[in-house]
């Protein structure tokens, strides 16, 4: 089976930078996703690693060790508009069709 | 220009009706999914549907029904409404080539069982 482990919550003041941490049980494995969430909204996609090392888009930065099964999101100089739930998700074995497992989910919020 | 479109937004309803989510994309991809999202946020993948052909089916009471009309559509009935029903249910679809799990979301049902 898939299991993805990743903090409830976390908090940071405006213009901090936090990362949020994953690391997961999968039998095979294709890739870590990350989504936002924002209150009542949709999970919209940020970022994917199918290989090691970190992927950057602007703010947003995703990391990926496969040999440790982790990962992370790294959110740099943060926004109050920033403050939303945050899931890593993972593709396993026999999911060719794209089946994702996603965490709980982290909750971030933003400080003034 | 709505990616993927979910009616209704909202639906209260009573234990024991019958009631349908559709969900539409224009993204032209080929994969449609059903999640459902609990009281605490779990994301759960209950459907997936390609070109029309059921794919994955979770262990899910079957009072769900999935049905696929076309690759676009893809919608959820729901006989003998239970409580535990109550959450929201987002739709998705991906690209089948494209090499990233993205997955675009519709912006959810939320479904209240009274």
């Amino acid at each position: 089976g898939q299991s993805l482990e990743q903090p409830s919550e976390v908090t940071a003041v405006e213009g901090a930078i936090v990362q949020i941490n994953c690391t997961y049980q999968t039998s095979g494995f294709y890739g870590l996703s990350w989504y936002q969430q924002h209150d009542g909204g949709a999970p919209t996609f940020l970022s994917y690693n199918a290989l090691d090392g970190l992927e950057e888009t602007g703010r947003f930065s995703s990391f990926l060790s496969r040999s440790d099964s982790y990962g992370y999101l790294l959110l740099q100089e943060l926004q109050m508009k920033d403050s939303a739930s945050y899931f890593c998700a993972v593709r396993g074995r026999g999911s060719t069709l794209g089946r994702l497992y996603f965490g709980r989910g982290t909750q971030l919020t933003v400080w003034p | 220009d709505t990616a993927v479109s979910q009616t209704p937004k909202y639906l209260v309803t009573q234990m024991g009706n019958d009631k349908s989510i559709k969900c539409e994309q224009n993204l032209g991809h080929d994969t449609m999914y059903w999640y459902k999202q609990d009281s605490k946020k779990f994301l759960k993948i209950m459907f997936s549907y390609n070109n029309k052909e059921l794919i994955i089916n979770e262990t899910v009471p079957n009072r769900f029904s999935p049905k696929s009309p076309d690759k676009a559509h893809l919608n959820l009935h729901i006989n003998s409404l239970e409580l535990g029903d109550s959450a929201v249910y987002f739709c998705a679809s991906r690209p089948t080539s494209g090499g990233t799990d993205t997955q675009y979301f519709g912006p959810g049902t939320r479904l209240t069982v009274l």
